[in-house]
């Protein structure tokens, strides 16, 4: 197993556009989750899902974020009409169920809004 | 609901020892501890779920005091390769278990 994948590693789009990323988790792992990082910041929670159901999805989060898992396989975020304050790491991890593991972070897709 | 985490930043020369701590306002039911290096994603340290539980991994281990809501990270003998960004990351009691990480501590190991 490579560990977590995450597609593409660096974006760049101009403000307005949608934007889509894509995660492939640890095949054992049915927890796959979204956060986004900022320079000097600690990861901030998007949502997570088990199998292919989204459990929780962070109350920061605007209607222009939406993430699905069909299939309970790879995962995709899309930002729509993206702004300047999207620009950040995104970072996908993934894990066993329950609350008793800890996560295997992917190396991210970092996104530039200019 | 975010940890915070003390202190912000610690510059140790090898083999010296650091404790890097991490406090909630909520009742908690597990703490992560997570070491990031620079451009690099968080790598998994430890998770601790019971009140009073210590744990070690290496030269590095942390406990878990349930009461006060707080867990500490022992870095001893400290290595260049220890070197990086420390993240707690908490799961609240009663939550639907997603993991809120704090700000983080950067730790710089010199020779």
């Amino acid at each position: 197993d490579t560990g977590v994948s995450q597609n593409p590693r660096h974006k760049i789009t101009k403000r307005g556009q949608n934007v889509t990323f894509r995660c492939d988790p640890i095949s054992e792992h049915n927890r796959l989750y979204w956060y986004r990082q900022t320079l000097g910041q600690g990861p901030e929670f998007l949502t997570y899902f088990q199998n292919e159901a989204q459990l929780e999805k962070s109350r920061l989060l605007s209607d222009r974020f939406s993430a699905e898992r069909p299939k309970g396989s790879f995962s995709t975020l899309e930002i729509q009409r993206t702004e300047q304050g999207d620009s950040a790491m995104y970072l996908c991890a993934s894990s066993f169920p329950g609350q008793t593991f800890g996560y295997t972070f992917g190396s991210g897709t970092r996104l530039t809004v200019v | 609901q975010q940890p915070v985490q003390s202190p912000q930043a610690v510059i140790l020369r090898e083999g010296e020892d650091a404790v890097i701590n991490c406090s909630s306002s909520k009742a908690l039911y597990s703490v992560h501890w997570y070491r990031q290096k620079h451009g690099e994603a968080p790598v998994f340290l430890m998770i601790l779920l019971k009140g009073g539980e210590q744990k070690g991994h290496e030269k590095i281990s942390a406990s878990f005091n349930e009461k006060k809501q707080q867990s500490s990270l022992y870095l001893t003998a400290s290595q260049l390769s220890y070197s990086g960004t420390y993240f707690c990351g908490t799961v609240l009691r009663g939550s639907q278990g997603n993991l809120i990480f704090g700000k983080g501590t950067k730790l710089s190991v010199k020779p």
